[in-house]
């Protein structure tokens, strides 16, 4: 079974500034599908930025942009030049390529809380 | 985008009462939702996957008769939560994808229940 560990419960960073959220996953699988997803406070799960394990490139979506080393199983997610609007909880998650019975759920870490200072 | 609406947003009943939370695709057809519970300050934990005209695949510990789930039609799905007790208190999101070859799901807000 897949496992994705979060290992920082809370982070905080100055507006403006830039702030690097971890992740790590374990899989026996080679195919694969990771995902940050942001909870603000309203609760609603918004899709921040996914990253394909066959693509090299490292995805990026505007000022989020992550940093994927598929051998080291490394997902982390960069925030550059943070604003207010980013404070939130925020949760990495892994998903097998292959859609067979039981493989298309998502895998959630614990979440990192991520508080902006004004 | 991909939008998933959930009504009610939040509900309070009293326990022994049940509880429908309704998930909807607005914009696209969704052959498959997921239901999740979270707790406060915790992770989603997944509760069960519904697949459009077929029985959903509850996980592990998640109580069938407890938690039905019917997803009749390519964009609605719906929990209820029967006899509920004060321990189902939560909050319970729903996500849709298109198809399995679709990797992303798009979430609903949410919907808060509060068993009195």
């Amino acid at each position: 079974a897949q496992t994705v560990t979060q290992s920082q419960p809370e982070m905080s960073v100055q507006e403006a500034e830039t702030v690097t959220l971890s992740c790590t996953y374990d899989t026996s699988e080679s195919d694969y599908y990771l995902f940050w997803y942001k909870q603000p406070p309203s609760r609603q799960m918004i899709l921040v930025i996914r990253q394909e394990a066959y693509k090299q490139q490292n995805a990026t979506e505007n000022r989020f942009s992550v940093n994927f080393q598929k051998a080291a199983k490394s997902f982390s997610l960069k925030i550059s030049d943070s604003q207010l609007g980013d404070a939130a909880m925020y949760f990495c998650a892994y998903r097998s390529a292959y859609p067979n019975f039981g493989n298309e759920k998502l895998t959630f870490g614990t979440g990192t809380r991520l508080t902006i200072i004004p | 985008g991909a939008v998933v609406s959930q009504h009610p947003s939040w509900v309070i009943c009293k326990s022994g009462t049940s509880v429908k939370i309704e998930c909807r695709s607005l914009d696209f057809q969704a052959t498959t939702m997921f239901w999740y519970r979270q707790f406060p300050k915790q992770s989603l934990m997944l509760m069960a996957t519904s697949n459009e005209g077929s029985k959903a695949t509850y996980e592990q510990g998640v109580e069938k008769d407890k938690f039905l789930i019917n997803h009749a039609s390519l964009t609605l799905s719906t929990l209820t939560v029967t006899s509920a007790h004060p321990e189902d208190s939560s909050f319970y999101i729903c996500s849709a994808r298109e198809d399995a070859y679709q990797e992303t799901q798009y979430f609903g807000p949410g919907t808060r229940l509060l068993v009195l």
